[in-house]
């Protein structure tokens, strides 16, 4: 398994500012992705963070408004940038871990912001 | 594409049995359960592999139907703790970056 730490736990935030995140996991992983989930909803996939190079995003989301960074295998931050209402979520860091016969994944306590 | 969930919620006794399943129109490779408690992050139950094979975890345990590209979890005499919303997540055949995407979700809610 994998003990994954984020900061912070929480924040409110005011329009139009950014808010970066960070992710911390106790062994080396391969895969590192950031989901968001709207209170009451379910998980949607931001991008997938990977090492040394730019994060792959997923349709609806973009470097600009998430820029990703992932400096080696236990660490990534997200910044949510130009905040406004609408990005008030829970932002969770999510691993995989090589295993046979597949690979596991695990999430973070995640990130609950509201943004006034 | 997202994986159907059903049923959306379910109310159970302690002690009852529950099923929830999870459908795909996409050919799967993996499937793997979560139950998240409120303001909690979510916590991995168990993968299940394309070849039917069935998984346990505590009184909980799942399978998976290739043919119908469909999982099911099952809730075996129910306890208190078993109450939360529980998620599957697919990992499609052939898609790029072994990405989870996760159904919609269903609140188990066990009373005494």
């Amino acid at each position: 398994s994998a003990v994954i730490s984020q900061k912070p736990s929480r924040d409110i935030c005011q329009r139009g500012t950014s808010l970066t995140i960070q992710c911390q996991v106790d062994s080396q992983v391969t895969m590192m992705f950031w989901y968001r989930q709207q209170p009451g909803q379910s998980l949607t996939l931001i991008a997938t963070a990977n090492q040394g190079s730019e994060a792959t995003y997923e349709s609806g989301f973009v470097i600009d408004k998430f820029p990703i960074s992932r400096p080696n295998l236990t660490f990534s931050t997200l910044t949510v940038s130009n905040m406004s209402p609408e990005d008030s979520s829970i932002y969770l860091c999510s691993v995989r871990t090589s295993g046979r016969p597949t690979d596991t994944q695990y999430f973070g306590p995640g990130t609950r912001l509201t943004v006034l | 594409q997202q994986p159907v969930q059903s049923p959306q919620a379910v109310i159970l006794r302690e002690g009852e049995d529950a099923v929830i399943n999870c459908s795909s129109s996409k050919a799967l490779y993996s499937v793997h359960w979560y139950r998240q408690k409120h303001g909690e992050a979510p916590v991995f139950l168990m993968i299940l592999l394309k070849g039917g094979e069935q998984k346990g975890h505590e009184k909980i345990s799942a399978s998976f139907n290739e043919k119908k590209q469909q999982s099911s979890l099952y809730l075996t005499a129910s306890q208190l703790s078993y109450s939360g919303t529980y998620f599957c997540g697919t990992e499609i055949v052939g898609a790029a970056g072994n990405k989870l995407t996760f159904g919609g979700g269903t609140r188990v809610l066990v009373k005494p």
